[in-house]
């Protein structure tokens, strides 16, 4: 298994700010996800970060409003930038394990994005 | 497009009996499907996943089916305790060999003491 951290755990932000996400995992992965959760919806891919790639973007979600990093494989930020309310949500990444079980993703506790 | 349904309305039931979670896809043939518990304010945690080639699996008092036929996954808790309430999630696989999933909206479970 593995055990995912991320910071911060919640923050209110301004309209127009940026926040960074940051997602710390206890093992090396090659394959780590960011969704979004909307307040009682389900998740929403937001791209794929595999190391030594640069990050796919899902339908809806691009580069400038959704940066990420992914410098090695323990490590990825997601940026939130020039925010709106509507980026109200819960932020998770998550991984898939470079060895067995595969398919499997372990997810992190979320972080919960206020904009006001 | 792809679309996955499970029911949005809360299930309720008592200790001890049977939760069964329904779990419908349309336009799609996923290699495998999963099923998450989420609590509130946490991640989901993977519970169990059944490929496309398999009817059955179990995992203690989990209980998943899948048929490809009617495009349905079938999630059974047994002797189901307070402990148990919270929201499931199915997920399937996008089908691009890309390992990146796909989920429902999930059923919010309660359990009955």
């Amino acid at each position: 298994s593995a055990v995912i951290s991320q910071k911060p755990s919640r923050d209110i932000c301004q309209r127009g700010t940026s926040l960074t996400i940051q997602c710390q995992v206890d093992s090396q992965v090659t394959m780590m996800f960011w969704y979004r959760q909307q307040p009682g919806q389900s998740l929403t891919l937001i791209a794929t970060a595999n190391q030594g790639s640069e990050a796919t973007y899902e339908s809806g979600f691009v580069i400038d409003k959704f940066p990420i990093s992914r410098p090695n494989l323990t490590f990825s930020t997601l940026t939130v930038s020039n925010m709106s309310p509507e980026d109200s949500s819960i932020y998770l990444c998550s991984v898939e394990l470079n060895y067995p079980p595969y398919n499997e993703q372990f997810f992190g506790p979320g972080t919960r994005l206020t904009v006001l | 497009s792809q679309k996955i349904e499970q029911n949005s309305e809360a299930l309720n039931i008592q200790e001890g009996k049977t939760a069964t979670l329904t779990c419908n896809y349309t336009n799609y043939s996923p290699a495998y499907l999963q099923w998450y518990r989420q609590d509130p304010g946490r991640g989901p945690v993977f519970l169990l996943l059944i490929r496309e080639n398999e009817k059955e699996k179990r995992k203690e008092r989990l209980k998943v089916t899948f048929d490809t036929t009617l495009k349905q996954s079938l999630f059974h808790i047994t002797a189901s305790q307070p402990a148990d309430s919270a929201t499931y999630l199915c997920a399937l696989d996008m089908m691009d060999s890309s390992y990146k999933l796909i989920f429902g909206s999930g059923t919010r479970l309660l359990v009955r003491p």
